[in-house]
């Protein structure tokens, strides 16, 4: 099975950098992606990694390491309108029917505040 | 980009009756489409794999019987609660993985459903 870790809220301010972790543990890893949910809307994409590194794009980025089963993304010069709830989730990978099969974070509520 | 598009965004209905969710990839095709349920303040939980021309696979919990999930083709997987009751009133969400993506990570989210069941 899978599970993940992140914490559940975190605040900044806006113009500041924050980060938020999570750590998983999991069977037929294939890969890490975020989201981004706000009140009442369905999850948005923010980015993915499968491989070791750093992923910039735009003011977010996310980071792997797949050693230590964790990541974090990267929140830089915040705004408000980036209070939202931002989930991890795992992704794995073959054979047959469990490729492509996430399980996601209980989901980090971000507060920006002014 | 890729679009997943949901019918109904919000349905209210009487405790007993049946309610269809339509979930649809508007231009790509999908061999798999997933469906999730969320309740307030709580993260995604997956209930079912679809698959196209082939039963659906439900995670443990999830009564198959009571949540009939048809792929019936490359860009349409319907999911229809039967018989709901209040405790079944969530946000349910579905996502499609574009089969001529080539990577597992391309999923596209549904705007989600929201159902309310009096």
């Amino acid at each position: 099975g899978q599970s993940l870790e992140q914490p559940s809220e975190v605040t900044a301010v806006e113009g500041a950098i924050v980060q938020i972790n999570c750590t998983y543990q999991t069977s037929g890893f294939y890969g890490l992606s975020w989201y981004q949910q706000h009140d009442g809307g369905a999850p948005t994409f923010l980015s993915y990694n499968a491989l070791d590194g750093l992923e910039e794009t735009g003011r977010f980025s996310s980071f792997l390491s797949r050693s230590d089963s964790y990541g974090y993304l990267l929140l830089q010069e915040l705004q408000m309108k980036d209070s939202a709830s931002y989930f991890c989730a795992v992704t794995e990978g073959g054979p047959n029917t469990n490729a492509g099969k996430s399980t996601f974070g209980d989901g980090t509520t971000l507060t920006v505040k002014p | 980009g890729a679009v997943v598009s949901q019918h109904p965004s919000r349905v209210i209905c009487k405790s007993g009756t049946s309610v269809k969710i339509e979930c649809r990839s508007l231009d790509f095709q999908a061999t798999t489409m997933f469906w999730y349920r969320q309740f307030p303040k709580q993260s995604l939980m997956l209930m079912a794999t679809s698959n196209e021309g082939s039963k659906a696979t439900y995670e443990q919990g999830v009564e198959k019987d009571k949540f009939l999930i048809n792929h019936a083709s490359l860009t349409l997987s319907t999911l229809t609660v039967t018989s709901a009751h209040p405790e079944d009133s969530s946000f349910y969400i579905c996502s499609a993985r574009d089969t001529g993506g080539g990577s597992l990570e391309t999923q596209y989210f549904g705007p989600g459903t929201r159902l309310l069941v009096l």
